[in-house]
């Protein structure tokens, strides 16, 4: 199986920094990696797929990059409403562990 | 459009079995591959299985082989998940999530609210 993982686990911001999370994968993936947040006590949300794609009805301070085996998800302005974790994963499977974004 | 509705909250002695629904009310369901994902508390996500729109195929994460079953009832739209022998460690969220299929987006896009399954003696 391929193995995912993101970096860091917990990372503290303030509202308005620029924030990346990254995953990197055991062996090449191609471009079939997708970003999810979740909150507390809710399903994962969608965010982008094939590595840079932009889900529908997300806000484009969010983007994605990357191909093969390493790729990045950016918050370009960090929001409140962005305060989460957030899961990368390979082509409709394995998840990385996770990535908890604070506020500082 | 496809939404998924889950069962109910579950609690279970180790040892058991439980089994969990996931039924949609769209009438392309029948369509979609259908997905499984656990959440410890705590912990991160950790993808289960699938199973195909017949039902006819399914692949099972190593973690879980031997040990889950997931099954399709397409006269219902109802997929569901079986696992056995339970453990402490199985208490978790269990979650449905499928993919638009013709969207081709390899990733997750809908999920159902996720079931409680609490394993204690």
């Amino acid at each position: 199986d391929i193995q995912m993982t993101q970096s860091p686990s917990t990372l503290s911001a303030s509202v308005g920094d620029r924030v990346t999370i990254t995953c990197r994968a055991s062996q090449s993936i191609g471009s079939w990696l997708a970003w999810y947040q979740q909150k507390p006590g809710k399903a994962p949300k969608l965010l982008i797929y094939k590595a840079s794609t932009l889900e529908s009805g997300v806000p484009s301070r969010f983007s994605g990059s990357g191909s093969g085996t390493e790729f990045t998800l950016t918050i370009s302005s960090l929001q409140p409403d962005d305060f989460a974790t957030y899961y990368c994963q390979q082509y409709n499977s394995y998840f990385g562990g996770g990535t908890k974004v604070e506020i500082k | 459009q496809v939404h998924l509705v889950q069962s109910g909250p579950e609690v279970k002695r180790p040892g058991a079995s439980v089994k969990v629904s996931c039924r949609s009310s769209g009438s392309t369901f029948n369509t979609y591959y259908v997905h499984w994902v656990r959440q410890a508390p705590g912990q991160g996500l950790e993808w289960m299985g699938i199973i195909t729109p017949s039902g006819g195929f399914t692949s099972y994460a190593q973690n879980f082989q031997g040990r889950v079953s997931v099954t399709r009832d397409t006269s219902t739209s109802t997929v569901y998940m079986e696992l056995s022998s339970l453990r402490f460690e199985d208490t978790a969220i269990y979650f449905c999530a499928t993919s638009t299929p013709e969207a081709d987006k390899g990733a997750f896009d809908i999920w159902g609210q996720g079931t409680m399954v609490t394993v204690s003696s």
